[in-house]
């Protein structure tokens, strides 16, 4: 059981504009940034999104992401069948003294 | 560039320890601390801990707390994390990741390859 709660399958068709949210508390997404990473399987996990909507360089401006209160969201626009893939939120929480993740989402696209 | 190479794979045997290495490159490992994170077959990401470049002072999850310790050698620019008493639910991919702390944030970039422990009798 994570304690951020992500939605376990997103999809959408090449082009399309896909979100995946990512809820937490007041302990952590609350009260701190949130991370996104993505994750090929095979592979270690990639920084992807990092304080809530700012992207590492070579990071496509189709990612982005956002926070509202105890939620946060990951969009990405123009699909492409590359993007598909694990996508997990983060977050530091107080209350755990540690960072959490989200159980992850993973895209598909059509 | 920023690179963090792991160890190779493991098998061990229940009840026994494993440590796995974590070689920095590209960058100077005293600025930053190293958190290790691990993935059970087809689950998602969990921390275990993080230690400081800097000091080594180190930081637990609850859970591994008497289980795991992490140590740096900065001659080698070399983190290890060392677990006991590995039962079958350790397996997983341990992987480390630097972490990237900024005023209010921090961020794992880069990530290790990842190194495999089977804890099989």
């Amino acid at each position: 059981q994570s304690v951020l709660t992500q939605p376990p399958s997103a999809s959408g068709t090449p082009g399309q504009r896909v979100t995946i949210s990512c809820s937490g508390s007041s302990s952590n997404i609350g009260s701190t940034t949130v991370n996104w990473y993505q994750q090929f399987p095979g592979t270690a996990p990639k920084l992807l999104i990092y304080n809530n909507n700012q992207r590492p360089s070579g990071v496509p401006d189709r990612f982005s992401g956002s926070k509202s209160g105890t939620s946060a969201s990951l969009a990405i626009s123009g699909l492409q069948s590359e993007d598909e893939a694990d996508y997990y939120c983060a977050a530091w929480d107080d209350s755990l003294n540690g960072p959490v993740f989200g159980g992850g989402t993973k895209l598909t696209v059509l | 560039q920023v690179q963090l190479v792991q160890s190779g794979a493991e098998v061990k045997k229940p009840g026994a320890s494993v440590k796995v290495s974590c070689k920095a490159s590209g960058y100077t490992v005293t600025n930053y601390g190293i958190s290790w994170v691990r993935q059970a077959p087809g689950q998602g990401l969990e921390w275990m801990g993080w230690i400081s470049g800097y000091n080594g002072n180190t930081n637990y999850a609850q859970k591994f707390q008497g289980r795991v310790t992490m140590t740096t050698d900065t001659s080698t620019s070399t983190t290890y994390m060392e677990l006991r008493s590995l039962r079958s639910d350790d397996t997983a991919l341990y992987y480390c990741a630097r972490e990237v702390a900024a005023t209010g944030s921090s961020w794992f970039d880069p990530w290790g390859q990842g190194t495999l422990v089977t804890v099989s009798s």
